[in-house]
């Protein structure tokens, strides 16, 4: 158990709706990543918040947005949702924001859009 | 900018032989480097991770992986397979200037026969 927890495991939903994942990190970890992991695309960086700012931006939909709360639990929003989005979507978390620290990650949420 | 290259998406080892997994980096400046294990249905598990100490980097469950910057390479070894090792291994880079978002390879698939 990494200490990371991502509600809901799976979810199905119809195209054209809008989902919310939802991370907790490990205790004490400010930092928190989203990733989406597709077999065309491999394991995709999105979006990194740290201590509730948003850090860095990597291959994320205008259609998706993500915010980082007080208490340190992260959301990711995904709207207007398309077959393609149909993905394992992973939080990770790390206590700090520089690169020698390893990211903890979660156990993902299977999103099925049909 | 950086990124990793992981050749051969399939490797299938016999049980109690030596497991190489290869992985070749590019970063413009000094990396870290991380190797990743995903059992199925599961989130990622970090096996080891090179943070410019000791260039043989030791892991969990046996394995090892030398940085070698001569030939940008990061290459994941054991020295006999179990069957407990079949699973999916991504190695990672991280630069951590603004944020250690990591790239990752797109994984390689160890299958290990009796």
């Amino acid at each position: 158990d990494s200490g990371v927890t991502q509600t809901p495991k799976h979810l199905i939903t119809a195209t054209g709706q809008r989902v919310t994942l939802r991370c907790s990190p490990r205790s004490g970890d400010l930092s928190v990543y989203w990733y989406q992991q597709s077999l065309d695309q491999g394991l995709q960086f999105l979006i990194q918040y740290y201590n509730g700012e948003e850090r860095a931006k990597g291959n994320i939909l205008e259609r998706f947005s993500a915010q980082q709360f007080p208490d340190l639990h992260s959301e990711l929003n995904l709207s207007s949702l398309e077959l393609g989005d149909s993905a394992l979507y992973f939080c990770a978390s790390s206590p700090f924001s520089t690169g020698n620290t390893e990211a903890f990650f979660g156990q993902g949420t299977r999103l099925t859009v049909v | 900018a950086q990124s990793v290259t992981q050749l051969g998406s399939h490797v299938s080892v016999s049980e109690g032989a030596l497991v190489l997994l290869r992985c070749n980096y590019s970063s413009s400046v000094p990396p870290y480097l991380f190797w990743y294990v995903q059992y199925p249905n599961q989130g990622l598990q970090l096996l080891l991770k090179y943070t410019s100490a000791a260039t043989l980097v030791k892991g969990i469950n046996g394995f090892e992986a030398e940085f070698k910057k001569s030939e940008t390479s990061f290459h994941l070894t054991k020295p006999s397979a179990h069957m407990s090792d079949a699973a999916e291994y991504f190695c990672a880079v991280s630069a951590g200037w603004t944020g250690n978002q990591f790239y990752f390879g797109t994984g390689t698939s160890l299958t290990v026969i009796p």
